[in-house]
């Protein structure tokens, strides 16, 4: 069965703060994204990345950077947090070259409340 | 600019009963449109993908339309179950050969007893 895992449901974190989520998949996917969804907002792209070592900025990447040395690991980090990135952030894989008509498999998400 | 709209913003309906949710898509190159279910405090799991080419497809008691001239799409859901309850996202793919995919903000669908 598809797995995509988070480090953390539930963070709080403070202003100023680094703040590291990662994401793990087990399904050998080139592909791996980071999202936020904010409610009334549709998911926004902060991240991606098709290749290790390899990323892309999205939508949003300002105040983000993300590292990705392995194939089934791909972290999202908060320089310094600001109460502005309070969100749920949301992990997801899928196969394939830069696929994105691939179906993508979401984490569980990581509810990040910066105080 | 390329958008997905979806309404309404929130329904809720009784067990057992149908219900229809819309998306509305300026998505252009098209390739293809998803729905995606999202239960709370889970991430979205796909429910149905369709090409341009069709027009509908079923995936137990949810069937999704597509109508690539007027650039809509609709998620029927038949004899509504609790389980139902959940955020429905509709999202299209742009023909770029890229990752950009457009999201939708979703319909937040309550089904009571």
């Amino acid at each position: 069965d598809v797995k995509v895992t988070q480090s953390s449901r539930y963070l709080v974190k403070r202003t100023g703060e680094k703040v590291f989520l990662e994401c793990v998949q087990d399904m050998d996917h080139e592909n791996m994204f980071w999202y936020r969804q904010d409610p009334g907002l549709g998911l926004r792209l902060i991240y991606f990345s098709y290749d290790v070592k390899m990323k892309e900025k999205g939508d949003i990447p300002e105040g983000y950077s993300v590292s990705r040395e392995k194939k089934e690991r791909f972290s999202l980090i908060l320089e310094s947090a600001s109460t502005n990135q309070t969100s749920m952030y949301l992990c997801a894989s899928s196969l394939g070259y830069k696929g994105a008509a691939h179906e993508q498999y979401f984490g569980p998400g990581t509810r990040l409340t910066v105080t | 600019k390329n958008q997905v709209e979806q309404s309404p913003q929130s329904l809720i309906i009784l067990e057992g009963k149908n219900c229809t949710l819309q998306c509305n898509y300026t998505v252009s190159p098209f390739s293809n449109l998803r729905w995606y279910k999202q239960d709370t405090g889970r991430g979205p799991v796909s429910l149905t993908i369709m090409t341009f080419s069709e027009n509908t497809k079923s995936n137990g008691r949810y069937t999704a339309t597509l109508d690539a001239d007027t650039k809509q799409s609709s998620l029927h859901i038949t004899a509504s179950q609790l389980s139902d309850s959940a955020s429905y996202i509709c999202v299209a793919h742009p023909y770029t050969g890229g990752f950009k995919t457009i999201f939708g903000a979703g319909t937040r669908l309550f089904v009571k007893a």
